[in-house]
């Protein structure tokens, strides 16, 4: 079956830090792939997706590529601020699962000032 | 922008009593979702909805739990004889379309404390 697999956190960086929280899946169909992020006390955000391989998706500086030939979709931010603290979930829609969610079991982010 | 809203947010039960969970899907929306997120575990599928009937369940969907759109805008999870093990954080969510482009938008969660 579908599964995703994350890095374990915590992840802990300095503000203006560089990130990456790696993230690779295996699915049989051709899956679109996401990034959800949850902050503390609240529920689970979009934060970017991409559908097919070679995609990018990007928001509020956050990046990730569909990445076929590695069956990877790393999270990417330059530089992070205090207020990017949170739990981020990587996750896949594979149509032949009939589109539900698999999540990865999440990676949690600490920026410190 | 529209949301997904879910009722209550938290919910304190005592143990083999029946618990419904609430929620209101995006208005334009057609595909239901409930996961469930087990303390310190991963976010777990449970059920999809579409058409006024199940789509896809898990495993973990047994005969205790159910799901029903009674109205036409509320989507509820009713788990009949709650377990200590029910004890989560469940999350609805709602899709426009089937589209693999179209993402699911969660609602804030619910979380089932079962005594």
């Amino acid at each position: 079956g579908d599964s995703v697999t994350q890095m374990e956190g915590p992840v802990t960086l300095s503000e203006e830090a560089f990130l990456t929280i790696n993230c690779t899946y295996t699915a049989t169909g051709y899956p679109s792939l996401f990034w959800y992020v949850q902050y503390p006390g609240e529920g689970l955000q979009l934060l970017l997706k991409a559908t097919k391989a070679d995609d990018k998706g990007s928001n509020k500086g956050f990046e990730a590529t569909y990445r076929k030939e590695t069956t990877s979709f790393h999270l990417e931010k330059g530089s992070v601020q205090v207020s990017d603290s949170a739990v981020y979930f990587c996750a896949l829609s594979d149509p032949g699962a009939g589109n539900m969610l698999t999540f990865g079991g999440g990676t949690r982010l600490m920026v410190k000032p | 922008e529209p949301e997904v809203t879910q009722t209550p947010s938290h919910q304190v039960t005592q143990m083999g009593q029946e618990v419904i969970l609430r929620c209101v899907p995006i208005s334009n929306h057609l595909y239901f979702y409930w996961y469930r997120q087990i303390l310190g575990q991963k976010v777990e599928f449970l059920v999809s909805f579409y058409n006024n009937e199940i789509s896809e369940k898990s495993e973990i969907f047994d005969d205790q739990f159910s799901v029903e759109r009674p109205d036409g805008s509320n989507f509820t999870l009713k788990i009949r004889s709650t377990k200590l093990e029910d004890s989560a954080m469940y999350f609805c969510a709602s899709r426009m379309d089937r589209g693999t482009n179209q993402p699911q938008h969660f609602g804030d969660g619910t979380r089932l404390s079962i005594l």
